[in-house]
């Protein structure tokens, strides 16, 4: 099966600590976006990745980290720096080129505050 | 600011109708799309449309698009208890992203 997975589906975090969420594609896909969504709302962009070993700050990237070592893999690190992390969060491949095309979603992770 | 702003922001029909939302964006684009989001889940794309096209279906899905009003439609026919969920416009006003409106969220009465 070809998609998007995201793991884990929830995952609580405690005061200071920092916490990594996964994303792996199997889409052959060069372009990856981890988007946060809060209740009753539409999407922000956090971060997104063209290509390996290069990535790009979205509209709301403090307090978070990314890496892409590799072309499936774009996993998001939530720091201790973000105060308010609790929400869902999606992650997106698309094939990369000029105007954007159809993005490909994962089933999220939702993260909870201890 | 977002650049996609869905109307209204919720809807419930009864099944069998029809149900229309309506995006709006600020800046020029290259192409809409419209996506689903059952609760809890991840987005599916539904539809992408480009700004040179003004109309295009896909099955009970129609949508528009007049660029000159910066506007878009989705119309679902026929509605169906299965197509309760949230759906968004994205477009892609800045390069090489996708910026998302705050969503339509539909309920089909049975």
């Amino acid at each position: 099966d070809g998609g998007i997975t995201q793991s884990p589906k929830y995952l609580f975090r405690k005061e200071g600590q920092n916490v990594t969420l996964s994303c792996e594609q199997n889409l052959n896909h060069d372009a990856m976006y981890w988007y946060r969504q809060d209740p009753g709302q539409g999407l922000r962009l956090i971060y997104y990745s063209q290509i390996v070993n290069d990535f790009q700050k979205g509209d709301i990237a403090e307090g978070y980290s990314v890496s892409r070592e590799k072309k499936e893999s774009f996993p998001l690190t939530v720091t201790s720096a973000q105060k308010n992390p609790t929400a869902f969060y999606l992650c997106a491949s698309t094939t990369s080129g000029g105007a954007i095309e159809t993005q490909y979603f994962g089933p999220g992770t939702r993260l909870l505050v201890l | 600011s977002q650049q996609g702003e869905e109307d209204p922001q919720a809807l419930s029909i009864q099944e069998g109708e029809n149900a229309t939302m309506n995006c709006s964006y600020k800046t020029s684009i290259n192409n809409l799309q419209w996506y689903r989001q059952n609760s809890g889940r991840g987005l599916v794309h539904l539809i992408l449309i480009r700004s040179n096209e003004r109309e295009k279906h896909s099955g009970r899905l129609r949508v528009t698009l007049d660029t000159s009003k910066k506007s878009s439609s989705l119309l679902i026919t026929a509605s169906r208890a299965a197509d309760t969920a949230s759906y968004f416009c994205a477009t892609d006003a800045k390069a090489q992203k996708l910026v998302f409106g705050q969503g339509t969220r539909l309920t089909i009465n049975p």
